[in-house]
């Protein structure tokens, strides 16, 4: 039981460049979220999904995409990376939203 | 919109001692939750209390909520190194099915050996 598990562990991109970040859970859960964490800023959600095929947008959406095409998969698109970007993400999964959300590993991502 | 502070936002204690940690906001809640973030890694759930709860234990852990207050705390009893973490509070403010949880900006605790 793998529980949450994030992909790619770190990256380097530069400025206009576009990436996806892969979330996967295999807790069954319906709900997906992602988070960036920067320094004194604590966690903000960008995206997250109440289930297979939804997405709505969090408190910090611009600039990201999301997808929930399979309900175990979370995905999170850069279209054109921007320095501001550059932060830690997060993936978490849950039951419901507002039970335990239990947390990947987390991203390290660089925008030059 | 940030719903729980922290407080302090540093901590610094020796091995043996209790810590405890803070959290206050500002509108009505379904549940406050705590978790635990070491460095680099991914954050880990503690304790969830709901709002008709007053304490919660689990272990070395005792949560409280005093929601006529709109507070939380968090007390670590008999500190060990591996306590060193960060800790942040998350809150889910009354309202429909969807409720987000909104986390705080995290306490930085140190025990030292």
């Amino acid at each position: 039981n793998a529980g949450v598990t994030q992909t790619p562990k770190f990256r380097v991109l530069k400025t206009g460049q576009s990436m996806t970040l892969l979330c996967a859970q295999d807790m069954n859960h319906e709900y997906m979220y992602w988070y960036r964490q920067d320094p004194g800023m604590g966690l903000r959600l960008i995206h997250y999904s109440v289930g297979e095929g939804t997405t709505a947008k969090g408190e910090v959406p611009d600039g990201y995409n999301v997808s929930r095409l399979k309900k175990q998969n979370f995905l999170l698109g850069l279209e054109s990376a921007a320095p501001s970007q550059t932060s830690v993400y997060f993936c978490a999964s849950s039951t419901h939203m507002r039970e335990t959300q239990y947390f990947g590993p987390g991203t390290r991502l660089l925008v030059l | 919109s940030q719903q729980g502070e922290e407080d302090p936002q540093a901590l610094s204690i020796q091995e043996g001692e209790n810590a405890t940690m803070n959290c206050s906001y500002k509108t009505s809640i379904n549940n406050l939750q705590w978790y635990r973030q070491n460095s680099g890694r991914g954050l880990v759930h503690l304790i969830l209390i709901r709002s008709n709860e007053r304490e919660k234990h689990s272990g070395r852990l005792r949560v409280t909520l005093d929601t006529s207050k709109k507070s939380s705390s968090l007390l670590i009893t008999a500190s060990r190194a591996a306590d060193t973490a960060s800790y942040f509070c998350a809150t889910e403010p009354l309202g429909g099915a969807n409720s987000k949880l909104t986390f705080g900006k995290g306490i930085t605790l140190s025990v030292r050996p």
